[in-house]
C-alpha cells in the first residue's frame, strides 16, 4: 500500500530535548517537505527537500533541521525544542511533476 | 502573494442537505487547486483537484468542486450530506515557483448534523 508513515503519532517533551520526528514514503517520490498545523493558521511549509542531499526552508524554518540522505526518509529534527513548536505536523511526498501530494497520519507534538 | 482563503471556521448542514465549503485564492498564472479533508486524529486525504478542463470536478466520496476563474473560487460541494462527512476541510493551492509546495487554507469545519 503507498503511503507516507511518521513515527511518532504523540510525543510529550520537555523544552530543550532534542527530538526527531521520522517520515518515510514508500513512492519513490522526489519531494518531500514537512508542514506544521496550528488552529486557524491551516498548514505552514516548514522544509523541504527536491531529491537526496536537496533540502530548503520553507516558510517557518525557525527551530526546525531536516535531512535527506535517502530518497525513502525525510527526518524532522529539533535540537532544542521550545513550547511554540507545540502542533500537529504532517509529512508529505509527491511526484515530481506530479499534482497532489500524499500526507502522513500527523504527528502530535508538544513541548512543556 | 499566493494566498488561499476559506472565509468560513465552521459550517453546520443537516443531513441529506446539500453542503458548500468556500475557497478563494490569489495566484498568478493558472492555479491548481486542492481539497483535503482531515477527520479527527487522521492525515489528510486528498479529496480532488482542478489542473485544467472542466469546471466541475468529481472526487471521492461524492464530492466536487467548481472552478470560477472570473471569482477566483473553487467551492467544495455535495449534493446530500452525510454524519461522516463531518471534518476539517482545507483548500490548498500549488505554489507556482516552488511546485512541490502546497498554499494552504485556515481550514473549515464541517459539522453535519442528524
Amino acid at each position: 500500500e503507498a503511503q507516507v508513515t511518521q513515527n511518532p503519532r504523540y510525543l510529550i517533551t520537555v523544552t530543550g530535548k532534542k527530538l526527531t520526528v521520522t517520515c518515510s514514503q514508500n513512492m519513490n517520490h522526489e519531494y518531500m517537505s514537512w508542514y506544521r498545523q496550528d488552529p486557524g493558521l491551516g498548514l505552514r511549509q516548514i522544509y523541504y527537500s527536491m531529491n537526496v542531499e536537496v533540502t530548503d526552508k520553507g516558510d517557518v524554518p525557525e527551530g526546525y533541521k531536516v535531512s535527506r540522505k535517502e530518497k525513502r526518509n525525510f527526518p524532522l529534527i529539533l535540537e532544542s525544542p521550545s513550547p511554540n513548536q507545540t502542533s500537529l505536523y504532517f509529512c508529505a511526498s509527491a511526484r515530481r511533476g506530479g499534482t497532489e501530494a500524499f500526507f502522513g497520519q500527523g504527528t502530535r507534538l508538544t513541548v512543556v | 502573494a499566493q494566498s488561499v482563503a476559506q472565509p468560513e471556521d465552521q459550517v453546520n448542514v443537516a443531513e441529506g442537505n446539500p453542503l458548500t465549503v468556500k475557497c478563494t485564492y490569489s495566484v498568478s498564472g493558472n492555479p491548481y487547486l486542492f481539497w483535503y479533508v482531515q477527520y479527527p486524529n487522521r492525515g489528510l486525504q486528498f479529496l480532488l483537484k482542478y489542473i485544467t478542463g472542466d469546471n466541475l470536478v468529481k472526487g471521492s466520496y461524492g464530492f466536487e468542486a467548481e472552478f470560477n476563474k472570473s471569482q477566483t473560487s473553487f467551492h467544495l460541494k455535495k449534493p446530500s450530506a452525510l454524519v461522516s462527512d463531518s471534518a476539517l476541510y482545507f483548500c490548498a493551492v500549488r505554489d507556482v515557483s516552488n511546485t512541490g509546495k502546497l498554499i494552504f487554507g485556515q481550514g473549515t469545519t464541517l459539522q453535519v448534523k442528524p
